[in-house]
């Protein structure tokens, strides 16, 4: 069974400060990794996705995430935070099969200016 | 219209209505999914389909009746519904499933329900 925990239901940054978002997983088989974003009012968009390839995984935005199998993490890093930024965050887990996915409780992006 | 589309975007219903939820996709895929998502909980999977058939179905309750009459429209019906189903429902939509490739999934803005 996978397991996805995201560490903080909320982040606040400034403008144009380092963005860290952090997501660990547990999985019983080489995991596929993923974050999608979340704006109000819309569906989730895919950010990014680590499918066994780098594991360092750059998405659209200016986004990026590391796969650190040692320490089962898949941490979300922007070096500089946009407004437009400002959304929820989740990360997912799949188990293998090509579409099932386990998602964490989401991460709650806040950008003051 | 592009991408995927839900209708409604709110519904408010009394515990005996029974109302519809669509989902239509522009994208040319074949699988089509329906999750819940409720405050403070992680995305819950409810529904699969994959070319019209239903490959997945999480336990959910028979008062959520999913219907897909082809590869670009689903439904969600609804029946005496209880105050704890209200939450914000995804459609999503994917190429195909059984595949040995991850097939992405594109989520429809969602329908917002609230039961009284």
């Amino acid at each position: 069974a996978q397991s996805v925990t995201q560490l903080g239901s909320h982040v606040s940054v400034s403008e144009g400060a380092l963005v860290l978002l952090r997501c660990n997983y547990s999985s019983s088989v080489p995991p596929y990794l993923f974050w999608y974003v979340q704006y109000p009012n819309q569906g989730l968009q895919l950010l990014l996705k680590y499918t066994s390839a780098a594991t360092l995984v750059k998405g659209i935005n200016g986004f990026e995430a590391e796969f650190k199998k040692s320490e089962t993490s898949f941490h979300l890093t922007k070096p500089s935070a946009h407004m437009s930024d400002a959304a929820e965050y989740f990360c997912a887990v799949s188990d293998g099969s090509n579409y099932k996915l386990t998602f964490g409780k989401g991460t709650l992006l806040t950008v003051n200016p | 219209e592009t991408g995927v589309t839900q209708t409604p975007r709110h519904l408010v219903m009394g515990m005996t209505n029974k109302k519809s939820l669509k989902c239509e996709q522009h994208l040319g895929h074949n699988a089509m999914y329906w999750y819940k998502q409720s405050a403070k909980k992680p995305l819950e999977l409810m529904f699969v389909y994959n070319f019209k058939e239903q490959t997945e179905n999480n336990s959910v309750p028979s008062r959520f009746s999913p219907e897909c009459p082809n590869s670009s429209h689903l439904f969600l019906h609804l029946h005496t519904l209880q105050p704890e189903d209200s939450a914000l429902y995804l459609c999503a939509s994917s190429p195909k499933i059984r595949t040995s490739e991850y097939n992405e999934q594109f989520f429809g803005p969602g329908t917002r329900l609230t039961v009284l």
